[in-house]
């Protein structure tokens, strides 16, 4: 089965430019998630969607950051503006359902460098 | 809140060393718990999981068992590899509200030949 896609793999931008991110989620997959991952940290939760329905975003710095999933399969994830600190490795994962034992497929991920 | 601690790297071994690395959680309720891993330059994968406790994971020669008094999936493997150099995530989820998926700030191994 084809694993889950993410674009783009590198972001070069300056501060207070913005910036978008794709993610194909695996083919039925109701559950989706964005996550930071920071060097050296571990990632972050930003936003977990159930189908097209946002589950939790608590975490998710929402004066400069959206994300979206129409129709419940592909994602994307906004920053405007950018800042220096959201230099990060942005992940998108999914799952079957959100059920606790459930496993996430991550993608390759998506590098941000903000200059 | 929920949460997982696990301990700081980078650790470092020689081949055919035993591994531990130490994984303790916060949570409420009674959560799955899992094992990611990533190697260099690809994204992360599960290891191994455990659903309830006294259960224990197994994959690739590691091992973690859930231990719900101890609060702790402590991830053990008798004789580490080269190949086995990567950063090892442990993280958990909640099997009730909104099953958020948390992970600690993994830890890094290098297995020197």
């Amino acid at each position: 089965e084809a694993g889950v896609a993410q674009s783009p793999r590198y972001k070069i931008i300056e501060k207070r430019q913005s910036v978008a991110f794709w993610c194909n989620p695996i083919s039925g997959h109701a559950t989706l998630y964005w996550y930071q991952q920071i060097l050296g940290q571990g990632p972050k939760l930003l936003i977990q969607f159930q189908n097209n329905g946002v589950v939790d975003d608590s975490q998710l710095p929402k004066d400069r950051f959206s994300a979206e999933r129409l129709k419940g399969v592909d994602s994307t994830l906004k920053i405007q503006p950018a800042k220096l600190e959201d230099s990060a490795v942005y992940l998108c994962a999914s799952s079957l359902d959100r059920a606790g034992a459930n496993v996430l497929t991550f993608g390759a991920g998506s590098r941000l460098t903000v200059l | 809140g929920n949460s997982v601690t696990q301990m700081e790297g980078p650790v470092t071994l020689s081949e055919e060393a035993f591994l531990t690395i130490n994984c303790t959680y916060t949570a409420t309720g009674y959560p799955s718990l899992f094992w990611y891993v990533q190697y260099p330059g690809e994204g992360l994968q599960l290891l191994l999981k455990a659903t309830k406790a006294d259960d224990k994971g197994s994959n690739k020669g590691f091992e973690a068992t859930y231990r719900k008094e101890t609060t702790s999936f402590h991830l053990e493997k008798g004789s580490v590899q080269v190949s086995d150099s990567a950063v090892y995530f442990c993280a958990l989820s909640q099997t009730s509200g909104t099953y958020k998926y948390i992970f600690g700030t993994g830890t890094r191994l290098k297995v020197l030949a």
